[in-house]
């Protein structure tokens, strides 16, 4: 059963718009929303989190936004850059020392 | 933040064997976990490595295939046995010092021939 519905799988961006990585999930236990970045041969990098008594976290050109009612939350990168060309994981986790459960991924590409 | 090493940074392996994979982190941390990630594709958690008592495995993982040791707050390993070519894998070690943030090491990317 997967908990956390990532999409879209992949996604191509032209330099300086803005990409959206959506994110669904089903445990209403659940209350912490970290963003993942992952570059090719490199482990995941912790980007951005969000906690649900929040609608939104902006962090310089990296917004989530979260909507509680629709157990939904989105990842927005603005200006994209082929910097930030990388696969992407949205993640869920209950409270205390419980574990993440991962989305599948997006696997984003910025065109220069 | 932690930053989280791991040893070796890949291996080709011949089945049947067993590869031990160390994963070092710089500061004291109460959570590390245990991840297995085929190339393009999610994280899934192999198992909770807990200081001081037995590991905690998900479901589809055992401690025979996949014994993990947690002497002190800063490091553990993985031990992969008797490999087969579905192990080909690569296997993340991740720790946190509070209950909510996780860090990632760079991987072990494992090829069983």
């Amino acid at each position: 059963q997967q908990q956390v519905k990532q999409s879209p799988q992949s996604l191509i961006v032209q330099k300086g718009g803005i990409s959206i990585i959506n994110c669904a999930y089903e445990n209403t236990a659940f209350d912490y929303f970290p963003w993942y970045q992952q570059f090719p041969g490199k482990g995941p990098a912790l980007l951005i989190a969000i906690r649900p008594d929040v609608s939104e976290k902006k962090e310089g050109r990296f917004t989530i936004s979260f909507n509680k009612s629709a157990k939904q939350f989105s990842l927005h990168i603005m200006d994209s850059q082929p910097g930030d060309s990388a696969t992407y994981f949205c993640a869920a986790k209950g409270s205390g020392y419980s574990t993440l459960t991962f989305g599948k991924g997006t696997m984003l590409l910025v065109s220069p | 933040s932690a930053v989280i090493s791991q040893k070796p940074s890949r291996d080709i392996c011949q089945r049947g064997t067993s590869l031990t994979i160390q994963c070092q982190v710089d500061s004291q941390v109460t959570m590390m976990f245990w991840y297995r990630q085929q190339p393009g594709q999610s994280l899934t958690l192999i198992a909770t490595a807990n200081q001081g008592s037995e590991a905690t495995y998900e479901s589809g993982f055992v401690i025979d295939k996949f014994p993990i040791s947690r002497p002190n707050l800063t490091f553990s390993t993985l031990t992969v046995s008797n490999m087969s070519p579905e192990d080909s894998s690569i296997y993340l070690c991740s720790g946190g010092g509070g209950p909510e943030t996780q860090y990632f090491g760079p991987g072990t990317r494992l090829l069983v021939l």
